[in-house]
């Protein structure tokens, strides 16, 4: 069965930073494209973030509107990859989603940045 | 960006009718090497989106033979014959040919 798990999210000041991990298991991880997604009522869906196998050396593709403030990695050997979010603003509010290929969906985590 | 423009918003149905949603795109979604990455997502009340249709008209495992995804170029269309009450929540398309990738508004089925 395939899962996906994220977790990390919470509640966080404007201009402050804070990590997303999302744990898979059940397919192929390491060809696997892992993408990040968002999900707020104001902007609906969005895709953000992008990290393709190691025989691409790992290449990375960002959204404009997160770019240069997030970073997204994996770790093949658990199967897991990461959003590292720095200089968080309101507008990154919502409900972030970790997708394995774009079949496979994690059931999200709330992040929400407020003071 | 490529925007894509879904309609309608929103579509009442009874139970046993088709539905037919459009997906129209800000340009030609044909990738250079010839495929067309046009994706049709459901996503049910309270859960994540699920992956229908993919490359236009192709069914992912386990997804009944009454959703059908057509179209061409910049536009696509997801039928839906003999809806099903498991068939209602928000439809989007989705285009993985431009970079950045990008989502429809998304079109709310629900009953009458």
């Amino acid at each position: 069965e395939v899962q996906l798990m994220e977790t990390g999210g919470g509640l966080v000041q404007p201009g402050k930073a804070l990590k997303l991990t999302c744990a898979t298991s059940g397919f192929t991880f390491s060809t696997a494209w892992m993408n990040w997604v968002r999900q707020s009522p104001e902007k609906g869906l969005e895709w953000i973030a992008r990290i393709k196998p190691k025989s691409t050396n790992y290449a990375t593709e960002y959204a404009e509107s997160v770019k240069g403030r997030f970073t997204i990695s994996r770790d093949d050997s658990k199967s897991s990859i990461y959003l590292q979010m720095n200089s968080l603003k309101e507008e990154d509010t919502a409900t972030y989603y970790c997708i394995g290929w774009f079949a496979y969906w994690g059931q999200g985590t709330l992040v929400t940045v407020s003071s | 960006d490529v925007v894509l423009t879904q309609t309608p918003v929103s579509l009442s149905v009874t139970l046993g009718d088709q539905a037919s949603i459009s997906c129209g795109s800000s340009q030609s979604l044909v990738y250079s090497d010839g495929n067309t990455y046009l994706k049709w997502y459901l996503q049910k009340p309270g859960q994540s989106p699920q992956l229908l249709i993919y490359e236009v008209s192709n069914r992912l495992s386990g997804v009944p033979d009454r959703f059908i995804g057509s179209g061409s170029g910049t536009d696509f269309t997801l039928k839906i014959s003999r809806v099903e009450p498991e068939d209602l929540g928000v439809y989007y398309c989705f285009q993985a040919t431009h970079d950045p990738w990008t989502f429809g508004g998304g079109t709310k089925l629900e009953l009458k």
